[in-house]
């Protein structure tokens, strides 16, 4: 199976800031790469799919890039909701989910 | 709107069965292929099965492969995922996952406890 790296584990940031979030994939994933939100006692969302596209009702501070094996999610300007745990996951192969990266208030 | 709401969770011995459910409304379920993701307690996401949206097809990571069953009943809009052999490892919360882009909309998920 491919296996997703993601870093960093633990990101503490402010309102407002700027954030940028990776995964690495252990082998070329042809840019099927997601990232997904999570709130404690809720299912995973969807926010970004193939690297780039933003779901539907998602809002535009979140974006993604990427290709090959490493690939990027962004929030321009952090806002309150957006606290939570972010997964990437990969769907080139046999779907497989990075560890997570907690997203806490500094 | 896309809902997917499980059910038939709850406590079960090492080795019983147990079968969940998953109800979809708000989309046309048979042109969908749908799935099941499970989450153990304070771990991360793993991809149990899949199944084509005409259920002709279905695929299993391999610690579940030939103990759980996927399947689907089209005309109730409904997913499945029958679990025997349960060990405690498959602990966790159930999840089902529309498979469109990977998994676009999900269900609140079911919990699923084997233990004696």
């Amino acid at each position: 199976d491919i296996q997703m790296t993601q870093s960093p584990s633990l990101l503490s940031a402010s309102v407002g800031d700027r954030v940028t979030i990776n995964c690495k994939a252990s082998q070329n994933i042809n840019k099927y790469l997601n990232w997904y939100q999570q709130k404690l006692g809720e299912a995973p969302k969807l926010l970004i799919y193939n690297t780039n596209n933003l779901q539907t009702g998602i809002p535009s501070r979140f974006s993604g890039s990427g290709s090959g094996t490493d690939y990027t999610l962004t929030i321009s300007s952090l806002q309150p909701e957006d606290f939570g745990t972010y997964f990437c996951f990969q769907h080139n192969s046999w779907p497989t989910f990075g560890a997570g990266t907690k997203l806490e208030l500094k | 709107e896309v809902q997917l709401v499980e059910s038939g969770g709850g406590l079960v011995q090492p080795g019983r069965s147990m079968k969940l459910s998953c109800a979809a409304s708000g989309f046309t379920f048979s042109n969908y292929g749908m799935a099941w993701v499970r989450q153990a307690p304070t771990k991360g996401l793993e991809w149990v099965a899949t199944i084509s949206y005409d259920g002709s097809s279905t695929y299993y990571r391999d610690s579940v492969k030939g103990r759980f069953t996927i399947s689907r009943d089209n005309a109730k809009s409904t997913l499945y995922l029958q679990m025997n052999s349960l060990r405690s490892e498959d602990t966790a919360t159930y999840y089902c996952t529309r498979a469109a882009t990977g998994g676009d909309y999900w269900g609140q998920g079911v919990m699923v406890t084997v233990s004696s």
